[in-house]
């Protein structure tokens, strides 16, 4: 399995702020995911980030609101725009390590509240 | 899209008693993953299954998933306290990464 590092472990945030959550590996992956849990709800995609390229969004997400970087293999950023306090919930980046239908791997999360 | 339905929500279990969670799709599932989370936390992988029929077991966490591959369950023996929190199944999609989750199941122990 891999060790994934992700920050803040929480915050609270002005709505119109910005807030950029980093997630870190301890070893080079292939895929790294960003999924978002609204309150008392299951997890729901984001997009994909991808390494040198731009990140493949979800159908309801779009850059402009959530922009990723994915400088490295080891290591990718989700910025939350412009929030209000819909965007109140948990953020977890996930990776999938190399090899045929290898599990995803969470990071502990980002619990995100909006004033 | 895969849609996966659990049952039940929530749970409340006696400790040492046993317990079933299920997970139905609406379609063939490529690979369907069990995961834990404890309350506003991160989630814990605990199995994968991926073959029709398929069983697998950790200490007394056991998964199955059935021969058509659109259902699955997670049976827990002999509760104990460290098993509550939030099981999650998820979807693999064929020719990529992605997963979709199920609505999720609260489980409760209590003594």
């Amino acid at each position: 399995s891999a060790v994934i590092s992700q920050k803040p472990s929480r915050d609270i945030c002005q709505r119109g702020t910005s807030l950029t959550i980093q997630c870190q590996v301890d070893s080079q992956v292939t895929m790294m995911f960003w999924y978002r849990q609204q309150p008392g709800q299951s997890l729901t995609l984001i997009a994909t980030a991808n390494q040198g390229s731009e990140a493949t969004y979800e159908s309801g997400f779009v850059i402009d609101k959530f922009p990723i970087s994915r400088p490295n293999l080891t290591f990718s950023t989700l910025t939350v725009s412009n929030m209000s306090p819909e965007d109140s919930s948990i953020y977890l980046c996930s990776v999938a390590l190399q090899g045929y239908n290898q599990p995803q791997h969470f990071g502990d999360g980002t619990r995100l509240s909006i004033l | 899209s895969q849609e996966l339905e659990q049952s039940p929500q929530s749970l409340i279990v006696q400790e040492g008693k046993n317990l079933t969670i299920n997970c139905t799709s609406s379609k063939t599932l490529y690979g369907l993953y069990w995961y834990k989370q404890k309350y506003g936390e991160g989630l814990i992988f605990l199995m994968m299954l991926q073959k029709g029929g398929e069983e697998k077991s950790h200490e007394k966490i056991t998964a199955k998933l059935d021969e058509k591959k659109q259902q699955s369950s997670l049976h827990i023996t002999a509760s104990q306290p460290s098993h509550a929190g939030i099981y999650l199944c998820g979807a693999a999609h064929f020719g990529n990464e992605k997963l979709t989750f199920g609505t999720g199941t609260r489980l409760t122990i209590i003594p």
